[in-house]
C-alpha cells in the first residue's frame, strides 16, 4: 500500500543529544514537509522540500536540520540547539512540486507521527 | 504571520447531535481544507474546497468555502462515537507549499 512511514513512533533523548527522525514515502510525491505539534498549538511548519536536493525553512526551523537526497526520503534531525524539543512530529507529502504548470492544491498526506521526549 | 482563528477550541458531543465548527482569517485564501486527527495519529484530509461559495459534502460532513474567501465552516450531522478527535482547518493561498496555514484545532470529545 502507498503511504508515508515515520520511524520511530516513540523516541527518548537525553539533553544535548542529536536525534534523527525518519520519513519515507512511496506515493511518488514531489513535495515533503515536517510539522511540529504541541498541545493546543496546531501544526507548525519546520522545513519543507519541493524537489530533491532542495529544501526551505518553515516558521520554526531553528534547532532543526533536514536533507533531501532521495525523492522518497526526508529525514529530520533535532539538534541539541533546539531548546524545547519534546513534541509530536509529523511528516507529510503532497503531489505538487516546483513549476508553474503544476496545480497546487494544499492537500497533504501525513504519516502517523513520531513522539519525541527529552529526559 | 498569518493566523487562522478556529472555534470552538473544544466541544463535547452526544451521539446523534449535529456539530458545527468554523475558521476565520483576516486574509483571503484560494483553498480551504479540513483535516481530522485521531489520537496518536497523523491528520487525514476530510474535505477540500476550491471556490468561494462552494458547499461540499462527504458523507455526514458538510463544509463551505465562505463567499468572502476569509472563512469556512464544517458541519457533522448525527455524530457517532468515532467522530471524536481533533479537527483542523487549513487555508492555502497558492504558490509555495509553505503558505499552507493551519488553525489550532477543535477537539471533539464524548459527553460523560
Amino acid at each position: 500500500d502507498g503511504g508515508i512511514t515515520q520511524s520511530p513512533k516513540y523516541l527518548f533523548r537525553k539533553e544535548g543529544q542529536n536525534v534523527t527522525l525518519s520519513c519515507e514515502q512511496n506515493l511518488n510525491h514531489d513535495a515533503m514537509y515536517w510539522y511540529r505539534q504541541d498541545p493546543g498549538q496546531g501544526l507548525r511548519l519546520i522545513y519543507y522540500s519541493q524537489i530533491v536536493n532542495d529544501f526551505q525553512k518553515g516558521d520554526i526551523a531553528e534547532g532543526y536540520s533536514v536533507s533531501r537526497e532521495k525523492k522518497e526520503s526526508f529525514p529530520l534531525t533535532v539538534t541539541s540547539a533546539q531548546k524545547n524539543p519534546t513534541a509530536f512530529y509529523l511528516c507529510a507529502s503532497s503531489r505538487e512540486g516546483q513549476g508553474a504548470w503544476r496545480r497546487t492544491t494544499g492537500e497533504l498526506f501525513f504519516g502517523e507521527g513520531s513522539r519525541l521526549t527529552v529526559l | 504571520g498569518q493566523q487562522l482563528n478556529q472555534s470552538p477550541q473544544s466541544m463535547f458531543i452526544q451521539e446523534g447531535e449535529d456539530v458545527s465548527m468554523n475558521c476565520t482569517s483576516s486574509s483571503i485564501f484560494n483553498t480551504w481544507l479540513w483535516y481530522k486527527q485521531d489520537p496518536g495519529e497523523g491528520p487525514v484530509l476530510l474535505i477540500a474546497l476550491y471556490k468561494a461559495g462552494e458547499l461540499t459534502s462527504n458523507g455526514r460532513l458538510t463544509a463551505q468555502f465562505g463567499i468572502t474567501r476569509k472563512d469556512s465552516f464544517l458541519n457533522i450531522s448525527a455524530s457517532i462515537p468515532s467522530d471524536v478527535g481533533i479537527y483542523f482547518c487549513a487555508g492555502y493561498y497558492g504558490g509555495s507549499q509553505g503558505n499552507l496555514i493551519f488553525g489550532k484545532g477543535t477537539k471533539l470529545s464524548v459527553k460523560p
